[in-house]
């Protein structure tokens, strides 16, 4: 199956710094998105983004797919960015998504 | 409120009980998926369902089944349980065809077998 490798796996950031966290994976896929889990639990959905860039807020997100990996962009952190963001990749569009091991971020106050 | 519901949020169960899940997705959505979190293992898929239709199956034990009703809320059963199923269980629902596949959520239900 497709491999999903994020880095790093940790990272500790002053609020107002900014981040890219990076995702690669194995093989092509028709299908990515980035979640974002909270210290409650909850997955919010931030991007489905198989290719292109894509921009929300403070956060951004590109795909190149050629070369089988993305990358998420968070400018000005603020304390409720921390948490753990996650890539899920699928080959086609409405499969299943497989997920990465995640980037767990701490913004400090 | 994601417009994903998953009831119930806690379980407490002895080993060797069985236990359902229930989701309702949002509202127009076809597909469900459940995956498992564990702290080893991560986020694992376990199953797919589109309109009714078992679509695609991951590592999802023998003791787990699970099935879409007409109405399109899907259940988990979660059978012979073991200290190890213990996990946090998510669904989630999208809405294929209509160019933005992306997932969305529920907040899950914590499982923990004693």
């Amino acid at each position: 199956g497709i491999q999903v490798e994020q880095s790093p796996p940790d990272l500790i950031l002053q609020e107002g710094a900014n981040s890219t966290l990076r995702c690669n994976f194995s093989d092509s896929v028709n299908n990515l998105q980035w979640f974002h889990q909270n210290p409650w639990g909850q997955l919010i959905n931030l991007f489905y983004i198989p290719s292109g860039t894509k921009q929300n807020g403070r956060l951004s997100a590109t795909t190149v797919a050629t070369e089988r990996y993305s990358l998420l962009y968070i400018s000005s952190s603020q304390t409720t960015d921390s948490g753990v963001y996650f890539c899920a990749v699928g080959r086609n569009r409405d499969d299943k998504i497989i997920f990465g091991k995640g980037t767990r971020l701490h913004i400090l106050p | 409120d994601s417009g994903v519901t998953q009831t119930p949020k806690h379980l407490i169960t002895a080993t060797g009980q069985r236990v359902t899940l229930r989701c309702s997705p949002r509202s127009g959505d076809l597909s469900v998926y459940w995956y498992q979190q564990s702290l080893d293992q991560g986020l694992q898929f376990l199953i797919q369902y589109y309109n009714g239709e078992e679509r695609a199956k991951g590592n999802i034990l023998e003791r787990f089944s699970a099935q879409q009703f007409p109405d399109l809320h899907s259940e988990l059963n979660l059978s012979s349980l073991e200290l190890g199923d213990s996990a946090l269980y998510f669904c989630a629902s999208s809405m294929p065809g209509t160019g933005n596949y992306g997932y969305t959520f529920g907040s899950g239900t914590r499982l923990t077998v004693v």
